[in-house]
């Protein structure tokens, strides 16, 4: 079975502080593909980083950083001083190789980062 | 990067209408293209997903005789809300794979449309 499971469902966090969105996910397939997507308040998903189960590096991108671990099966993210455009909720994805291109998401989490 | 975009973002429909959404490949050929649905607060949940010049798979729980889809250009996707209902008021988001790289590692998001049906 294919699982994403993302903990927190809502963050509050005031400017400037960091904040760490965790997630973990069950696959069988030893080749997979992990995502996150930003989802402002006007729903359209963007992207933020794609991870294949080979690649255990972790990444950084600005303020942004990714911490992947297969031992267990954590893809947390997360986001150093916050700003309040950093508010939306995020979602962790997972995209098995033998899923035909089903991704399955996470529920969310929401993040509200105050001035 | 691949841009997918949906037609119309928004709409507003009386109760047992029927709705059509477009989901387009702007700049790249989409051999694969997901249909999605998310109520307020929740996750996206796959509904179907159809490969061009064939028929859709659908999800498990998902009409197709309610969400139909075509998938009949490499470039196009429509759904088609049949006999809308309230209960279908929702946001819809296509994403399209087998660009430059196939629809197991990648898709690309279109922005949405929010049926809302009165």
């Amino acid at each position: 079975a294919q699982k994403v499971t993302q903990a927190q469902t809502e963050i509050s966090v005031v400017e400037k502080e960091d904040v760490t969105l965790d997630c973990v996910y069950e696959t069988r397939d030893t080749t997979y593909y992990l995502f996150w997507y930003k989802q402002p308040p006007s729903g359209e998903l963007v992207f933020l980083i794609r991870r294949n189960s080979f690649d255990e590096q972790n990444e950084i991108s600005g303020r942004y950083s990714w911490n992947f671990q297969k031992s267990t099966s954590s893809f947390n993210f997360t986001i150093t001083a916050s700003q309040v455009v950093d508010s939306a909720v995020y979602f962790c994805a997972l995209l098995g190789y033998n899923q035909g291109g089903k991704l399955i998401f996470g529920q969310g989490t929401e993040l509200s980062v105050k001035p | 990067g691949a841009v997918v975009s949906q037609h119309p973002s928004w709409v507003i429909c009386k109760s047992g209408t029927s709705v059509k959404i477009e989901c387009r490949s702007l700049d790249f050929q989409a051999t694969t293209m997901f249909w999605y649905r998310q109520f307020p607060k929740q996750s996206l949940m796959l509904m179907a997903t159809s490969n061009e010049g064939s028929k859709a798979t659908y999800e498990q729980g998902v009409e197709k005789d309610k969400f139909l889809i075509n998938h009949a250009s490499l470039t196009l996707s429509t759904l088609t809300v049949t006999s809308a209902h309230p209960e279908d008021s929702s946001f819809y988001i296509c994403s399209a794979g087998g660009a430059v790289t196939p629809s197991y590692n990648e898709q690309f998001f279109g922005p949405g449309t929010r049926l809302t049906v009165l």
